[in-house]
């Protein structure tokens, strides 16, 4: 089965460049995390989506990040203009939502390493 | 608000001895708690979960944790870890009820490294 796909892996750019970092969801989940991992602050919640719709964004560093997902099948981060602080390994992660339920696994992608010189 | 604090950045031991990673969370409401491994260069996996009822929860590759509510911790333990244990270990709570418990608050992570 194919799990949450993250690309690019890799992405080195140049400060002020503007950077998309894309994510497929498993297919049938309908709940989608944006993560940012860095050692000094570990991992942070970025955004949520449900059934597409960003339901809380207050992780959301400032203006110049920005997140969508136009289906159930793609999401987008995108940050213009990165800076050398986005640097940082951002990780997409799926799950089905069930709101009687408790919250069911978490998918993680494997990641894109963001290195912004 | 929700808080986890895993008390060892980096718990080093031998193959074949027993592990215990320390987790405690903060919380005013009643939580759900996961355990998750990250292998290197690799996304999370989730390990185990406690949702509710028996305290003591057990996971893929051997690991279990304990649940104490009295002392705020969610303990993880391997009697005896393997060289590919080696990998990096997150403790994670989300709110138990009500329409925020999407929302999983994770610890800085504990590196374990298995010795020969």
């Amino acid at each position: 089965d194919a799990g949450v796909i993250q690309s690019p892996r890799h992405e080195v750019t140049e400060m002020g460049q503007e950077v998309t970092l894309r994510c497929k969801p498993i297919s049938g989940h309908n709940s989608l995390f944006w993560y940012r991992q860095t050692m000094m602050r570990g991992l942070e919640l970025l955004i949520y989506f449900n059934n597409n719709v960003p339901i809380d964004d207050s992780g959301m560093p400032e203006d110049r990040f920005s997140a969508k997902m136009p289906n159930a099948s793609f999401s987008t981060l995108k940050i213009q203009p990165s800076e050398p602080r986005d640097s940082a390994v951002y990780f997409c992660a799926s799950r089905v939502r069930g709101w009687s339920r408790p919250p069911g696994e978490l998918f993680f992608g494997e990641g894109s390493r963001l290195t912004v010189l | 608000a929700q808080s986890v604090t895993q008390l060892d950045s980096q718990v080093p031991v031998f193959e074949e001895a027993p592990v215990e990673l320390r987790c405690n969370y903060s919380s005013s409401v009643s939580v759900y708690l996961f355990w998750y491994v990250q292998y290197p260069n690799q996304g999370l996996q989730l390990l185990l979960k406690y949702l509710s009822g028996s305290t003591l929860v057990k996971g893929i590759n051997g690991f279990e944790a304990e649940f104490n509510k009295s002392q705020t911790s969610f303990h993880l333990r391997k009697p005896s870890v393997h060289i590919s244990d080696t990998a990096e270990y997150f403790c994670a709570v989300s709110q138990g009820s009500g329409g925020s418990n999407y929302k999983l608050t994770f610890g800085k992570g504990t590196l374990l490294t298995v010795n020969p």
